[in-house]
């Protein structure tokens, strides 16, 4: 089956720039998502791209798609301790399975 | 702002139970789905259902079955629940493509212990 993969742990500085990573095999892949979690919380979209895009900014995130690649990225600008979550990178392809497929998380940890 | 209810945030059960999981959503979306998530393995899909009552199996739907007699509704019953699915369920809900944004939307999920 169709694969995401991410790093499982970050750890920044309060203020530094986070880029959380992410790679996927599916080469049908129409949407790709960013998801923020926080404790004992459910899921929480922040943005998503479109396949035939290469770049998406909203306020303080940046995402990045190289499509060639099956790499994609988050950037958070000046980030704060609020923005430590577990980050799930996803991905949507076009074979009619309308569900998402998901990678394992990637816990950011900021500090003060 | 659209609004995914489970009806439960914490739930503890017996080995052989008979569990039911329910959610609700309000933006009248054709889609809808169950997650388990587990630490390190991400969200893995169960079942989904793209209308009243037709369902799909998902990646891992042993030991689960699905509901939906309302298009809002949509219930996850574990037959006789067993300690290797204690874990998160998250629901979720989206629209049909080409009906809204590609957006899946996200219940705050109920966590399960089987003891």
């Amino acid at each position: 089956g169709e694969d995401v993969e991410q790093s499982l742990f970050l750890s920044v500085r309060e203020g530094d720039s986070s880029v959380i990573n992410c790679t996927y095999t599916d080469s049908s892949s129409t949407y790709l998502y960013w998801y923020k979690q926080e404790p004992g919380a459910g899921l929480q979209l922040l943005t998503y791209i479109f396949s035939n895009m290469d770049m998406k900014q909203d306020q303080r995130l940046t995402v990045l798609l190289n499509k060639k690649d099956k790499h994609l990225s988050l950037r958070i600008a000046d980030t704060q301790t609020g923005d430590s979550a577990i980050y799930f990178c996803a991905e949507r392809g076009n074979t009619g399975r309308r569900a998402l497929t998901f990678g394992s998380g990637t816990r950011l940890q900021v500090q003060p | 702002d659209v609004k995914v209810t489970q009806s439960s945030r914490y739930l503890v059960k017996r080995t052989g139970e008979k569990v039911f999981l329910e959610c609700v959503q309000d933006m009248d979306h054709e889609n809808m789905f169950w997650y388990r998530q587990d630490p390190g393995l991400g969200l893995r899909l169960i079942y989904f259902s793209y209308d009243v009552k037709m369902k799909e199996k998902g990646d891992i739907p042993e030991g689960y079955s699905v509901s939906r007699e309302k298009k809002e509704r949509f219930s996850l019953i574990l037959e006789s629940a067993s300690t290797n699915q204690t874990s998160m369920y998250l629901c979720a809900s989206s629209p049909l493509p080409g009906q809204g944004p590609p957006e899946q939307y996200f219940g705050p999920g109920t966590r399960l212990t089987v003891t």
